[in-house]
C-alpha cells in the first residue's frame, strides 16, 4: 500500500510564477489536508478537502490560493503569483475520516527566486 | 476554535536519560492526541497516539500519557538513543472540529 505521494519534491519558481503542488491520497483515504512549514517552525494548517469538497480553508490565504481535490485524480494546491513569502515545504496528509490520523507526505519544497 | 500549546521548545539529553515533552489543549471536545516525529528534511511520522477514554499509552521506549481534566497530555521516551533526535509535534483533534491543531515543536537533541 503505496504511502502518501507528492510532486514535484521540489520547485523552483520566479516572483510572478504559478506553482502547482499535486497530492495522491493513500489508497482508501478520501480526506486531504494542506500544511505550510516555515524553516525551524510548526505545521500551519491550510485547507482540509474531501472528494470534489473544500471543507475548511480557514489556513489560507484568500488571495492567490486555491485548492481542489477532483473526484479523479490528485489533489492540487495551486499558488498564483508567488512571492518570496511563499518560500517553504508544503505538506500534504490523508486520513480515512475527519478527525483519525493523518499519514503525511514528503513535501514540496517551494523556492521563490 | 482549539489551541494547543507545546513545552519546551528545545530540549537537550543526554544518551540513555528520559525526555519529556508536554502538551496543553483548550477545547474539552478534543479527543484524539497523536505525536509525530519530524527528522530534518523529512515528513512528519505518527510515532503514538491517545484517545480520550485511556489514560496511558506505551510502545517500547515512548509512553503517552493524558489527563482529561488538566487538559494536557505529555510524551515520555526513555533510554534516548542519537537516532531519537528530531522535532517531535504533539496536536488534538475532534470529531467536532474535524481537524489537527499541532503545537509548535519540540527539537529534541540527544546527545552521545
Amino acid at each position: 500500500n503505496a504511502g502518501v505521494m507528492q510532486n514535484p519534491r521540489h520547485l523552483v519558481r520566479r516572483r510572478g510564477q504559478e506553482a502547482r503542488l499535486r497530492c495522491s491520497p493513500m489508497k482508501g483515504h478520501s480526506h486531504v489536508y494542506w500544511y505550510r512549514q516555515l524553516p525551524e517552525e510548526g505545521l500551519k494548517f491550510m485547507v482540509y478537502l474531501q472528494k470534489e469538497n473544500i471543507i475548511d480553508e480557514s489556513g489560507m490565504p484568500k488571495e492567490r490560493f486555491s485548492a481542489e481535490f477532483p473526484k479523479e485524480g490528485p489533489s492540487i494546491l495551486r499558488i498564483q503569483q508567488v512571492v518570496r513569502g511563499d518560500s517553504a515545504a508544503y505538506f500534504c496528509a490523508s486520513s480515512p475520516g475527519g478527525s483519525e490520523t493523518q499519514y503525511f507526505g514528503p513535501g514540496t519544497r517551494l523556492l521563490v527566486l | 476554535g482549539e489551541n494547543v500549546e507545546q513545552h519546551p521548545s528545545t530540549l537537550s539529553v543526554q544518551e540513555g536519560d528520559s525526555a519529556v515533552i508536554k502538551c496543553t489543549y483548550s477545547d474539552s471536545a478534543s479527543n484524539y492526541f497523536p505525536w509525530y516525529k519530524q527528522e530534518l528534511g523529512k515528513r512528519p511520522q505518527l510515532i503514538i497516539d491517545i484517545r480520550s477514554n485511556v489514560g496511558e499509552k506505551k510502545d517500547q521506549r515512548i509512553a503517552v500519557t493524558l489527563n482529561k481534566t488538566a487538559k494536557h497530555f505529555s510524551l515520555h521516551i526513555t533510554e534516548t538513543q542519537p537516532e531519537d533526535s528530531a522535532v517531535y509535534f504533539c496536536a488534538a483533534s475532534s470529531t467536532v472540529f474535524n481537524k489537527f491543531y499541532f503545537g509548535s515543536g519540540t527539537k529534541l537533541n540527544v546527545k552521545p
